[in-house]
């Protein structure tokens, strides 16, 4: 069974200060590991997928990166705009659909 | 805005009693998934569908039902409602299946 676990469960950081989040992921045959935000009580928002060990991939102040156990999203100088819920999943290449296995999200809040 | 619709946004009922949310995919997607958010659960993939076709089921309850219809929007039948089906009900829409998944802003289901 596929399983994703997020770390910290919240974490709060006054605006500029640097930091990054958990995923760790157990899997039979990764597909994709996908980073969305969530806002309060609105649907998530894609951000980013990682395919293979070594992948980055940057938008804004968000950097993602992708291990062969875990996955991390450094955000750099958080503003308070940033502030929301990320979730990390999983697509499961060994399985016979395409859905997501989420784990259960870090709450960020950026204090100004 | 990611192009998924749902309605309604809100809805509150009885127990026992049924209701139908409804999604409409991003335009060209082909794929619909289903998933329930509670506070306790996270998110957890019901159901998705691929042109018409259920292509398949996580952890949906014998009471929910499903169908995607030729102009490819789908609604998630709910019957026999109890207490512990109150949650955020998301659909999400992918071009195949296996790219990122894009939710809409979910239905808010509280049953009393």
């Amino acid at each position: 069974e596929d399983q994703v676990t997020q770390s910290p469960e919240a974490l709060r950081l006054q605006e500029g200060e640097s930091s990054s989040l958990n995923c760790s992921y157990t899997v039979s045959g990764l597909r994709g590991l996908f980073w969305y935000r969530q806002d309060p009580g609105k649907g998530p928002e894609f951000l980013f997928t990682l395919y293979s060990a070594g992948e980055e991939k940057e938008k804004e102040r968000l950097k993602a990166t992708l291990t062969k156990k875990e996955s991390f999203l450094h955000i750099t100088a958080p503003k308070p705009e940033d502030s929301a819920t990320y979730l990390c999943a999983v697509q499961d290449s060994g399985a016979g659909s395409y859905q997501l296995t989420f784990g259960k999200g870090t709450k960020l809040s950026v204090i100004p | 805005d990611s192009g998924v619709t749902q309605t309604p946004k809100h809805l509150i009922t009885a127990t026992g009693q049924r209701v139908t949310l409804r999604c409409s995919p991003r335009s060209g997607d082909l794929s619909v998934y289903w998933y329930q958010q509670s506070l306790d659960q996270g998110l957890q993939f019901l159901i998705q569908y691929y042109n018409g076709e259920e292509r398949a089921k996580g952890n949906i309850l014998e009471r929910f039902s499903a169908q995607q219809f030729p102009d490819l929007h789908s609604e998630l039948n709910l019957s026999s409602l109890e207490l512990g089906d109150s949650a955020l009900y998301f659909c999400a829409s992918s071009v195949s299946g296996a790219d990122e998944q894009y939710f809409g802003p979910g239905t808010r289901l509280t049953v009393t």
